[in-house]
């Protein structure tokens, strides 16, 4: 069974630009966890979408932003860019968004920002 | 301020020597889970902890839940060159995970 894949591995922006990244969730599972992993800053909770909507955002602003397709599939956009955005995004999935389910992680899109 | 304070934040040992990672929170969990994640990877998840007091066991590892779900452990027996990584504890707040900041393992061979 696949895991989490997402895409690009590998991203390179320059201030101000904008950047989409891709997720794409274990198949069978409707919800899709966004995290920023920053040097110094550990794993930080950005968005949750389940079943096409979003159910929770964390302390990020506006210009994080994202949706789910109707095959559950995810887009992360961030933008207007800043240094300070440059961080390994990573993607999770879980079955439903029900408590106690299990988040599984995809490799990581790693956005350099100059 | 993290919700959750892991410490040490970084830990080099020689093979065979045994340690611990702590995972510390003011706050109670519902559940509480550990993650080791290598270079270029996503996080796996290694245990989840449910029950105050528990104590699950994988291999050399030992994940202790203290009784009031505000802290745990993890225990590493005989460490080897392989269980190099990033070691992250995370607690289920409110249908999200928060996430400590982790512990940076290097065992030398």
């Amino acid at each position: 069974e696949a895991g989490v894949t997402q895409s690009p591995t590998h991203l390179i922006k320059t201030r101000g630009q904008q950047a989409t990244l891709r997720c794409s969730p274990i198949s069978g599972h409707t919800s899709v966890y966004w995290y920023q992993q920053a040097l110094g800053l550990g794993l930080q909770f950005l968005l949750w979408y389940d079943e096409g909507e979003e159910r929770n955002r964390g302390n990020f602003p506006p210009r994080f932003s994202g949706r789910q397709f109707p095959n559950y599939s995810s887009e992360l956009n961030v933008n207007a860019l800043e240094l300070e955005d440059s961080a390994l995004y990573l993607c999770a999935s879980s079955l439903s968004g029900q408590r106690g389910d299990t988040q599984y992680f995809g490799p990581g899109t790693r956005l350099t920002v100059l | 301020t993290q919700l959750l304070e892991q410490s040490p934040q970084f830990l080099s040992i020689q093979e065979g020597e045994n340690l611990t990672v702590y995972c510390n929170s003011s706050s109670v969990f519902s559940s509480l889970q550990w993650y080791r994640q290598e270079p270029g990877e996503g996080p796996v998840l290694l245990v989840t902890v449910v029950t105050g007091g528990e104590v699950k066991k994988l291999k050399r590892l030992t994940f202790q839940f203290g009784d009031a779900r505000k802290d745990s452990s993890l225990h590493i027996t005989a460490a080897q060159p392989g269980d190099t990584g990033l070691y992250l504890c995370a607690g289920e707040y409110g249908n999200k995970l928060v996430f400590g900041a982790g512990t940076i393992l290097r065992v030398k061979s």
